[in-house]
């Protein structure tokens, strides 16, 4: 079956620091992969995503590149702030409409 | 940009009440999407629908039902409330194509005594 595996959390880094969260996949065919972001008190919202294998996704200096060898997705950023404390959830798209969500990972920045 | 709305924030309901929440999305979208959100066990899919009066179950369909009459509006009901269904309601939709975006809503707590 299709799922997502995520590392668990809490991150806890300081500001500045190089953030990565691992995230690998199990999927029939190709599935689409997203990371999302859910900020305290709100929904989700897409953060970024790729679509084919070799893909780089990249938005407000996070970046994610879709490995089909390795079946990861794992997210970077080079100097993370405070205000990137949120639950981070990986994710792929199966069928056209079929989610898969990880369980989430909390990060934490400290000033 | 896409908008998601959901009726209630918080919510609070006693064992055995018939509780709707109602989600609305403004984008024409054609899927709609209802998922709880556990800590630990983050977004399992309830139900979804790709157009109106059309549903499919998700991976936790047991104790709720859904309703989609109109493109824009998709209900998520929950027949008898009981104490484990107190959790976060996400509501989100997406066009049809292979590779969107879902957009989500704010989310509804729901605390069920």
């Amino acid at each position: 079956g299709n799922s997502v595996t995520q590392m668990e959390g809490p991150v806890t880094l300081s500001e500045e620091a190089f953030l990565t969260i691992n995230c690998t996949y199990t999927a029939t065919g190709y599935p689409s992969l997203f990371w999302y972001v859910q900020y305290p008190g709100e929904g989700l919202q897409l953060l970024l995503k790729a679509t084919k294998a070799d893909d780089k996704g990249s938005n407000k200096g996070f970046e994610a590149t879709y490995r089909k060898e390795t079946t990861s997705f794992h997210l970077e950023k080079g100097s993370v702030q405070v205000s990137d404390s949120a639950v981070y959830f990986c994710a792929l798209l199966y069928n056209f409409n079929k989610f898969y969500f990880g369980s989430g990972t909390k990060l934490n920045v400290k000033p | 940009d896409v908008k998601v709305t959901q009726s209630s924030r918080y919510l609070v309901k006693r064992t055995g009440e018939k509780v709707f929440l109602e989600c609305v999305q403004d984008m024409d979208h054609e899927n709609m999407f209802w998922y709880r959100q556990d800590p630990g066990l983050g977004l399992r899919l309830i139900y979804f629908s790709y157009d109106v009066k059309m549903k499919e179950k998700g991976d936790i369909p047991e104790g709720y039902s859904v309703s989609r009459e109109k493109k824009e509006r998709f209900s998520l009901i929950l027949e008898s409330a009981s104490t484990n269904q107190t959790s976060m309601y996400l509501c989100a939709s997406s066009l049809l194509t292979g590779t969107e975006t879902q957009y989500f809503g704010p989310g509804t707590r729901l605390l069920v005594l």
